[in-house]
């Protein structure tokens, strides 16, 4: 099935540094959700992305769909401490049952 | 306020014992979803249902059971055939018909086999 890697696994970073994270697929997706984890809790959705090219932001948060629809990734400008957590990139299957198809995620430390 | 609850928050499991996960939403919310993380882990889907009385097999479906006959409850029971039970269990659900606007998850059970 279909199948979406994200690296890197983990990222320590200073309170103020940026962070990126990036997701890859094999093949076309035809959109790519986001979504933050924050430690002992449950996935809270970000936002989603169908366009090639695609770039869009909240507020320090910058998400970005490749042109060809195979890569992402998620920007993170001046860290803070409430940034921690696990971000997950997801191909959401409108071909079989619509479900989520879950990166492995990207787990986000900041040292305040 | 609309959401999804799921309980117990932590729930205890005997070797060789049927346990039952509960997953009621108000969101009217059509589809439904459960999902198993593992530390360190992206979530992995066990069942899901696109309408009451139906349910699909996930990935990871051996040693689950489902039932739909409300569309707001999607309980999800872990069998003795289950042989590594211990995991986080999330319940989602669709937000929108096409799937499209991202999905809204429980809190989660976490369940620990003694």
């Amino acid at each position: 099935g279909q199948q979406v890697m994200q690296i890197p696994q983990y990222q320590h970073v200073q309170e103020g540094e940026d962070f990126t994270t990036y997701c890859n697929s094999s093949t076309t997706l035809s959109n790519i959700q986001w979504y933050k984890q924050r430690p002992g809790g449950h996935p809270v959705f970000l936002i989603q992305l169908v366009k090639s090219g695609e770039v869009k932001k909240q507020k320090r948060l910058t998400f970005q769909f490749g042109e060809a629809k195979k890569n992402s990734s998620l920007h993170i400008t001046a860290t803070q401490t409430t940034d921690v957590g696990t971000y997950f990139c997801v191909y959401f299957n409108d071909n079989a049952g619509n479900m989520l198809t879950f990166g492995g995620g990207t787990r986000l430390m900041v040292k305040p | 306020d609309g959401g999804i609850t799921q309980s117990p928050k932590y729930l205890f499991r005997k070797e060789g014992q049927n346990v039952t996960l509960s997953c009621e939403q108000n969101l009217n919310h059509d589809a439904m979803y459960w999902y198993r993380q593992d530390p360190g882990q992206g979530l992995r889907l066990i069942y899901y249902s696109q309408i009451v009385n139906d349910f699909q097999k996930g990935d990871i479906a051996e040693g689950y059971s489902v039932s739909r006959e409300k569309k707001e409850s999607f309980p999800l029971t872990v069998t003795s055939a289950q042989k590594n039970p211990t995991a986080f269990y999330l319940c989602a659900s669709r937000r929108d018909e096409t799937g499209r606007g991202g999905y809204t998850f429980g809190s989660g059970t976490r369940l620990t086999v003694v």
